[in-house]
């Protein structure tokens, strides 16, 4: 079955450490997003890319970064920039780029800091 | 950046009743989605609504898009146990592709 994986489902990281998050689709989706979800917030766009070897920030890039080395891969570091990472990550993907149309999620990522 | 108001932001309701909810915006939207999060998942997407006045219906949901654009409304007929969870609205609009988000209504179905 086709799909977004996320992995892992829990993480716990120590002050100051780099994790990277795992995202994987094999929906041949061209575009992949991330998102950041806080208790009773909206999602907010880290990052997105609409081809494999090109991203863009979105609107709370700062601690993050991301790679798109291959077309079913969107990784996400979470930096010792990033003054509160303690958060669910939540990662997208879809076949017509980023207007809307449908998006497919992944089960989703909660970090916390210890 | 930018988000949708949505309301209302909790709904404590009793298993059979009707429940609605809404999102609203000052500015004209051209692309209206809902979605539904249950505990600990991504969200799914429930209906899509492309045109001003469209009304759309996916078994017990129904959602429409407000003629003036700048809104939409979800309505769920007698609900049921397994409807609890946070039903998000988004939208595009004409001058930015990205999907803008809601900040959610939480569903709870009182025991």
């Amino acid at each position: 079955d086709g799909g977004i994986t996320q992995s892992p489902k829990y993480l716990f990281r120590k002050e100051g450490q780099n994790v990277t998050l795992s995202c994987e689709q094999n929906l041949n989706h061209d575009a992949m997003y991330w998102y950041r979800q806080d208790p009773g917030q909206g999602l907010r766009l880290i990052y997105y890319s609409q081809i494999v070897n090109d991203f863009q920030k979105g609107d709370i890039a700062e601690g993050y970064s991301v790679s798109r080395e291959k077309k079913e891969s969107f990784p996400l570091t979470v930096t010792s920039a990033q003054k509160n990472p303690t958060a669910f990550y939540l990662c997208a993907s879809s076949l017509d780029g980023p207007w809307g149309y449908g998006y497919t999620f992944g089960s989703g990522t909660r970090l916390t800091v210890v | 950046g930018q988000q949708l108001n949505q309301s209302p932001q909790s709904m404590f309701i009793q298993e059979g009743e009707d429940v609605s909810m809404n999102c609203t915006s000052s500015s004209i939207f051209n692309t209206w989605l809902w979605y539904k999060q249950d505990p600990g998942e991504g969200p799914v997407l429930l209906i899509a609504l492309y045109k001003a006045g469209e009304l759309t219906s996916n078994g017990r949901l129904t959602a429409q898009f407000g003629i003036t654009r700048k809104d939409s409304f979800l309505n769920i007929s007698a609900s049921i146990p397994s409807d609890v969870g946070i039903y998000f609205c988004a939208g595009t609009m004409d001058s930015n592709y990205q999907l803008i988000w809601g900040a959610g209504t939480k569903l709870i179905i009182k025991p």
